[in-house]
C-alpha cells in the first residue's frame, strides 16, 4: 500500500544550521508529494509541494525535489531560524486522501 | 478569510462515555476531512466527505464513530462509546473545489481527546 516514511527526530540544531529532513515514499502510481508544517499552538499548513517528477518545490527558503528513481522528497533549508522551530510532516496523494508520515520535530536554538 | 473552527479545543471523559467534535470548514470549501492524530504518529484519514455525500469511509471505525455533515456544511464527529486508544487529536481540514486532489489542505487546530 501507499506509505510515507520520514527521519525520526528530534532534530536539534543552532541559528544558521543545514536542515536535511529525509523522506521517502511507497506509492501505485504517481502520486502527488507534500511538506506540512506545525508550528507550537497552530494547526497543520502546508509548506510546499510537487506533483510529478523532478519538480521542486519551494517556500519560505525551505525546498524539495521529487526524486521518483530514489522514491524520495528530502526537505532543506540553507539556513535555519528559530522561528522554523516546528514539527515537519511529509505527505503523499495517491488519489485524494493526504497519507502522513509521523512528523520530524525540529528545534533551532539561537 | 475565516479559518477552521473546531470545537471543543480539549476534552476530557471516562471509557465507555461518548463525545461530540464540531468542525465549521473555510466558507465555500466542498471537501471536508477528519482526521485522528494519535500523539507520535502522522494524523490519520477517518472520512473524507465531498458536500454531504462520504467519498472514503474505509478507516473509520464504525462500530463507535461516526460522522455527518447535514447541508454540507459544518461536520460532526462522534465517539461513542470510548475506549482508551481514543485517546488522540482530532483534526478537521477543509480543501476548495477540485484542490483535494492535489492534497492542499486547510487544517483546524484539533480538539485533544483524553480517555481515562
Amino acid at each position: 500500500g501507499n506509505s510515507v516514511t520520514q527521519m525520526e527526530g528530534p532534530v536539534t540544531l543552532s541559528e544558521e544550521a543545514f536542515l536535511t529532513i529525509n523522506c521517502t515514499y511507497t506509492a501505485t502510481g504517481y502520486p502527488s508529494l507534500f511538506w506540512y508544517v506545525q508550528y507550537p499552538g497552530e494547526g497543520l499548513q502546508l509548506l510546499l509541494k510537487a506533483t510529478k517528477a523532478d519538480d521542486k518545490g519551494s517556500n519560505k527558503g525551505f525546498e524539495a525535489t521529487y526524486r521518483k528513481e530514489t522514491t524520495s522528497f528530502h526537505l532543506e533549508k540553507g539556513s535555519v531560524q528559530v522561528s522554523d522551530s516546528a514539527v515537519y510532516f511529509c505527505a503523499l496523494s495517491a488519489g485524494t486522501a493526504l497519507i502522513f508520515g509521523k512528523g520530524t520535530t525540529l528545534s533551532v536554538s539561537s | 478569510e475565516a479559518g477552521v473552527a473546531q470545537s471543543p479545543r480539549y476534552k476530557i471523559i471516562e471509557k465507555r462515555q461518548s463525545v461530540a467534535f464540531w468542525c465549521n470548514p473555510i466558507s465555500g470549501h466542498a471537501t471536508l476531512y477528519w482526521y485522528q492524530q494519535i500523539l507520535g504518529q502522522g494524523p490519520k484519514l477517518l472520512i473524507q466527505f465531498q458536500n454531504n455525500g462520504v467519498v472514503d469511509d474505509s478507516q473509520l471505525p464504525k462500530d463507535r464513530f461516526s460522522a455527518e455533515r447535514l447541508k454540507g456544511v459544518d461536520s460532526t464527529l462522534k465517539i461513542q462509546p470510548a475506549k482508551l486508544e481514543d485517546s488522540a487529536v482530532y483534526l478537521c481540514a477543509s480543501s476548495p473545489p477540485r484542490s483535494g486532489n492535489m492534497g492542499e489542505l486547510f487544517f483546524g487546530e484539533g480538539s485533544r481527546l483524553t480517555v481515562l
